[in-house]
């Protein structure tokens, strides 16, 4: 069962490029490293998702060395908006029932943009 | 708006009465979960329906049932709770990639339980 560590909490301010690592030594080869973001008293909210390299969409970059050990969230200018908690995770992408379903939440990073 | 839906959005029930948890999706997905997320706690995944077919999760109390009828509904039948069961219970649903489509959760805005 892959586990994730993250950072309790980071801070940043309006404009500025933030960088979430994600640390995840045992992730096996099956793995996907995905990430979410949620807001208060909501669900967690699909951000984006990757397997290794760089992914890229229209909200965040998903750096991924060839080891696969670590990922690194990328959110370009933050506003005040983006202050939620993100949470990495990593898990075999098949949703079955004989996989363990091993696609978990950690504890998340706690992000605050300030003005 | 993600698609999924969950009724009630507040629920407020004794120990000893029974109440339902009520889930649906209408994005025709084939795979839904239920989550517990208490205070300053991780989400804590309960159960899993892949094809209707629940993925056994020994760690949660016998006192949460979930239901699966059909691939777009998904209950959680509640009885003789705790109150430390109080928490944000949140349904989600996904499509099961093996099509070559991304993996991701849609969730809903969650029921938030307190127990008395």
């Amino acid at each position: 069962l892959a586990k994730t560590t993250q950072p309790i909490s980071m801070d940043s301010y309006e404009g500025q490029e933030v960088n979430i690592t994600c640390s995840h030594n045992n992730i096996a080869t099956n793995d996907y490293i995905t990430w979410y973001q949620q807001f208060p008293s909501q669900g967690p909210r699909f951000i984006i998702q990757g397997y290794k390299t760089k992914v890229t969409n229209e909200v965040a970059s998903l750096f991924i060395p060839a080891d696969r050990k670590s990922s690194t969230l990328s959110l370009p200018r933050v506003s005040l908006s983006d202050t939620a908690v993100y949470y990495c995770l990593v898990g075999d992408i098949f949703v079955r029932p004989d996989n363990n379903n091993d696609m978990r939440f950690g504890a998340g990073t706690r992000l605050t943009v300030k003005p | 708006e993600t698609g999924v839906t969950q009724t009630p959005r507040h629920l407020v029930m004794g120990m000893t009465n029974k109440k339902s948890l009520k889930c649906e999706q209408h994005l025709g997905h084939n795979a839904m979960y239920w989550y517990k997320q208490s205070a300053k706690k991780p989400l804590e995944l309960m159960f899993v329906y892949n094809f209707k077919e629940q993925t056994e999760n020994n760690s949660v109390p016998s006192r949460f049932s979930p239901e699966c009828p059909n691939s777009s509904h998904l209950f959680l039948h509640l009885h003789t709770l705790q109150p430390e069961d109080s928490a944000l219970y949140l349904c989600a649903s996904s499509q099961d990639p093996a099509g070559g489509s991304s993996y991701e959760q849609y969730f809903g805005p969650g029921t938030r339980l307190t127990v008395t």
